[in-house]
C-alpha cells in the first residue's frame, strides 16, 4: 500500500521567514498527492494537489508544492509565513483507481512573532 | 464550509457501549471515507465506500463497522468501546472519476469514558 512520510513532528518559524515542509511518499505508480492544513478544533482543509502536468502546483494561502519523482517529494513551500499558518500540516498520497488516500503524520507549524 | 456534515460533533459514552457516528457527503460524492485522528496514533484511514459497496479498508478495528446507505450517507459504528477508541472521527467524501479531492467534515470527537 501507499505510504507517506513526513519527517518533521514539529518545525519553528519566525513570521515572514520562508517556510518549506518535507514529504515523502512510497507509491509504485504515479501517485495523486496532497496538503491539507487543520486549524485546532477543526476538519482539515485541502491546501494544493498534484494529479499530473507541471510539477510545481499553486495552492490556496500562498502556498505551492513542488513534486520530484526522482526523489518521491512532494515538499511544500511559501516564502512568506504569517500567524495565521500556524497549524498542522499533512501530506497525502492516493491511488487513482482506489481512492485510498493515506496520511503522513502531520507537522505542527509554530510561527514566532 | 465543506459540505461534509458530520453527527453528533460530540459524544461521551463508556467503556463496553456501543455508538454510532454519522456523516453525510458533499451533494454528488459517491466517496465516503472515515479516519479516526489521535494523539498517538496520527491520522489513521479506517475505509471508504464508493456508492455504497466498500472500497478500501485500513486499519479498521473488527469492532468497528461502517456501511454507506443508498442515499449516500455512511455511518460508522463502534462497538465494545474502550479508553483507547477516544479520538477525533472524521469522515471526507469525493467526487467520481479522477477527481480523488476529499473534502473533509468538522470530525466527531468520541470520549469514552
Amino acid at each position: 500500500a501507499q505510504s507517506v512520510t513526513q519527517p518533521d513532528i514539529h518545525i519553528t518559524v519566525s513570521e515572514g521567514a520562508s517556510l518549506e515542509l518535507r514529504c515523502n511518499y512510497s507509491y509504485g505508480a504515479t501517485p495523486y498527492l496532497f496538503w491539507y492544513v487543520q486549524s485546532p478544533g477543526q476538519g482539515l482543509q485541502l491546501l494544493l494537489k498534484y494529479f499530473s502536468g507541471d510539477t510545481l502546483v499553486q495552492g490556496i494561502k500562498g502556498f505551492e508544492a513542488e513534486f520530484k519523482r526522482s526523489q518521491s517529494s512532494f515538499n511544500l513551500r511559501k516564502p512568506s509565513v504569517h500567524w495565521s499558518d500556524a497549524a498542522e500540516y499533512f501530506c497525502a498520497v492516493a491511488r487513482y483507481n482506489n481512492n485510498d488516500m493515506r496520511f503522513g503524520a502531520g507537522t505542527r507549524l509554530t510561527v514566532k512573532p | 464550509d465543506s459540505g461534509v456534515t458530520q453527527t453528533p460533533k460530540h459524544l461521551i459514552t463508556a467503556t463496553g457501549q456501543r455508538v454510532t457516528l454519522r456523516c453525510s457527503p458533499r451533494s454528488g460524492d459517491l466517496s465516503v471515507y472515515w479516519y479516526q485522528q489521535s494523539l498517538d496514533q496520527g491520522l489513521q484511514f479506517l475505509i471508504q465506500y464508493y456508492n455504497g459497496e466498500e472500497r478500501a479498508k485500513g486499519n479498521i478495528l473488527e469492532r468497528f463497522s461502517a456501511q454507506q446507505f443508498p442515499d449516500l450517507h455512511s455511518e460508522l459504528n463502534l462497538s465494545s468501546l474502550e479508553l483507547g477508541d477516544s479520538a477525533l472521527y472524521f469522515c471526507a467524501s469525493s467526487g467520481r472519476g479522477g477527481n480523488t479531492e476529499a473534502f473533509f467534515g468538522q470530525g466527531t470527537r468520541l470520549t469514552v469514558v
